[in-house]
This record gives structure tokens, C-alpha cells and sequence, in this order.
């Protein structure tokens, strides 16, 4: 089964701790993204990966940090520096360039205590 | 400056009934528009997508009208089910760019009443 999995689906964490959310994807897709939804408002993007051992930042990279030594995997580090981290982040791939559409996984609601 | 917006916050429709969901644009360098469908607590799925080739796209009940001149774009749904309800949101992107980078809306809430 292809798909798009991301743990935990719940997190708590206290103010000043830096929390790695998980993302992996076994759709042999190159591009992979971090958005984070707030009540009211679209998807907005965090940081992007077109490729392994590149990413670029996106609208609201401020405060995050990503990796992607692998192709299935794109690990999102929350840090302290984020003022308001508590969100739903949703990891997404595409196949890359200019085609395709994205496929998201299941998102992760981050709470911060 | 939201380059993507989606003016009605949630939608009311009887089930059987045509639901229109619009969606309008600001940048003349899109390209390429989808919707995608989203249960709480939940990822988008991809419902459905048009270039700006077209202007209609049609699959099963969802159909997308794209007008360029006006930078509008709707999504029709007929007819509505019950399962239908949930948010939907639309992307654009400019693929004549370098990334695939998506620019979503606010979304639109459709509630399809049995």
C-alpha cells in the first residue's frame, strides 16, 4: 500500500522544547513539503525538498528545521525560535518538476503546553 | 497578500442539489488550479484539476470551470451527497516556475444537509 505516513497524530510538548515531527512516503516520489494549517486559514508552506540532500525554504520557515538524507523521508524539527508552533502540520510529495499533482498524509496536531 | 482566495467561508445545500464552490485568483502567472477535498483531522485529497489550456474539466459528479479573464475558478458538484461535506480548498501553481510550490486558499466548508 503507497501512501503517505506521519507520527505521532497527536503531540504535546512544553514551551522551549525543540519536537522532530515524521514524514515518510513509499510513492518513489523526489518532491516532498511541510504546511501548517491554522484554524481559518489555507495550507501554508513551510519548507520543500525537490530533491535528496536539498530543501529551500518556503512562506513561514522561521523557527523550523528540516533534513532529507533519504528519499522517503523529510523530517520536520519544530524549534523553540517558533513563537506560535501550536498547529495541524501536513507533510505532502509529488512526483516533482512541474508535474503531478501532491498527496498528502495525515497530519500531526502539535500542542504547545 | 493572499494570491488565492475563497470569499465564502462554508456552503449550505440540500442533498441532490448542485454545490458551487468559487474560488478567485490574482496572479496571472498560474497555470495550473486544483481543488482538494479535507475531512478534520485529516490530509487533503486531490479531487480534481485543470490548466489553464482548458476551460472545463469533468470527472464523475465534480466538474471545474476555469475563467481566465476574470482569474475565477469554480467547482461544481452534482448532485451533492451527504459525503461531500467537509472543506475544500483550492491550490494554484505556476508551473512555468521552477518548484511545484501550490498556493492554497482559505477553503470553503460544504455542508450537504440529507
Amino acid at each position: 500500500d503507497g501512501g503517505i505516513t506521519q507520527s505521532p497524530k497527536y503531540l504535546f510538548r512544553k514551551e522551549g522544547q525543540n519536537v522532530t515531527l515524521s514524514c515518510e512516503q513509499n510513492l518513489n516520489h523526489d518532491a516532498m513539503y511541510w504546511y501548517r494549517q491554522d484554524p481559518g486559514q489555507g495550507l501554508r508552506l513551510i519548507y520543500y525538498s525537490q530533491i535528496v540532500n536539498d530543501f529551500q525554504k518556503g512562506d513561514i520557515a522561521e523557527g523550523y528545521s528540516v533534513s532529507r538524507e533519504k528519499k522517503e523521508s523529510f523530517p520536520l524539527t519544530v524549534t523553540s525560535a517558533q513563537k506560535n508552533p501550536t498547529a495541524f502540520y501536513l507533510c505532502a510529495s509529488s512526483i516533482g518538476g512541474l508535474l503531478g499533482e501532491q498527496f498528502f498524509g495525515p497530519g500531526t496536531r502539535l500542542t504547545v503546553l | 497578500d493572499q494570491q488565492v482566495k475563497q470569499n465564502s467561508p462554508s456552503l449550505s445545500v440540500q442533498e441532490g442539489r448542485i454545490s458551487i464552490l468559487n474560488c478567485d485568483y490574482t496572479n496571472s502567472m498560474f497555470d495550473y488550479f486544483l481543488w482538494y477535498k479535507k475531512y478534520p483531522a485529516e490530509g487533503p485529497t486531490f479531487l480534481i484539476s485543470i490548466s489553464s489550456i482548458k476551460d472545463k474539466n469533468e470527472d464523475g459528479r465534480f466538474t471545474v470551470f476555469l475563467n481566465k479573464s476574470a482569474k475565477h475558478l469554480s467547482l461544481h458538484i452534482v448532485p451533492s451527497q451527504p459525503g461531500d461535506s467537509a472543506v475544500y480548498f483550492c491550490a494554484a501553481s505556476a508551473r512555468g516556475g521552477a518548484t511545484n510550490k501550490l498556493i492554497f486558499g482559505t477553503g470553503t466548508l460544504l455542508a450537504v444537509q440529507p
